[in-house]
């Protein structure tokens, strides 16, 4: 069975630390990995990582994938409040389809402390 | 401007009566989804569609029904036989097949059953 795994649950950090979300799947058929945040309302999207070892950056977040080991992890340095959300690891299933219906990890709840 | 708009916002139901989400998106995407989320729980996809008139069962679609009649709507309906349906419900979309992009999510509909 197709699944995906995220740790920790919940993380408190003051500004300025860095943190690093971690994310670790099973699935039959891998064709990607998406990381997702969410803040309020609609996840919006981070990156997409297809290939081993081939850091993606944004800013002060970035991800990277480990397709032998089966995780990927995710930044962030120097903290700000506005990092405060649930970040959400998904892939496409097995069972094929577009890239749109996603298994997604129960998600990791940031929260920035002034 | 593009995107996908969810309405209502915000429902209230009765128990035993029928409710339809609304889903569209003007982004001429092929594939749309709807997902269900819970409190400390990732998205589950409940149903997808890749083209008009088309539609596929996502993990939890007991209880659920859609249709796809136009490529720009995809309507939820939640009904009675739904045993638990107070939930967050998110639609998204994305281009299509094989697309190696990104989904696109609604701003989403948070239903209450009183």
């Amino acid at each position: 069975e197709d699944k995906v795994v995220q740790s920790p649950l919940s993380l408190v950090v003051h500004e300025g630390d860095t943190v690093t979300l971690n994310c670790s799947y099973e699935v039959t058929n891998f064709r990607s990995l998406l990381w997702y945040k969410q803040e309020k309302k609609a996840p919006t999207f981070l990156f997409m990582l297809t290939s081993s070892g081939i850091e993606k950056k944004s800013g002060r977040l970035s991800s990277i994938l480990d397709k032998k080991e089966l995780f990927s992890i995710l930044n962030i340095t120097a903290t700000q409040t506005g990092d405060s959300a649930v970040y959400l690891c998904a892939l496409p299933p097995n069972y094929g389809g577009s890239q749109g219906n996603l298994i997604f990890g129960k998600g990791t709840k940031l929260s920035v402390k002034p | 401007d593009g995107g996908i708009t969810q309405s209502p916002k915000y429902l209230f139901r009765k128990e035993g009566q029928n409710v339809t989400l609304s889903c569209e998106q003007n982004l001429n995407h092929d594939a749309m989804y709807w997902y269900r989320q819970d409190p400390g729980q990732g998205l589950r996809l409940i149903y997808y569609s890749q083209i008009v008139n088309d539609f596929q069962k996502g993990d939890i679609a007991e209880g659920y029904s859609v249709s796809r009649e136009k490529k720009e709507s995809f309507p939820l309906t939640v009904t009675s036989a739904q045993k638990n349906p107070t939930a967050f419900y998110l639609c998204a979309s994305s281009p299509g097949t094989g697309a190696n992009t990104e989904a696109f999510f609604g701003q989403g509909t948070r239903l209450t059953v009183v």
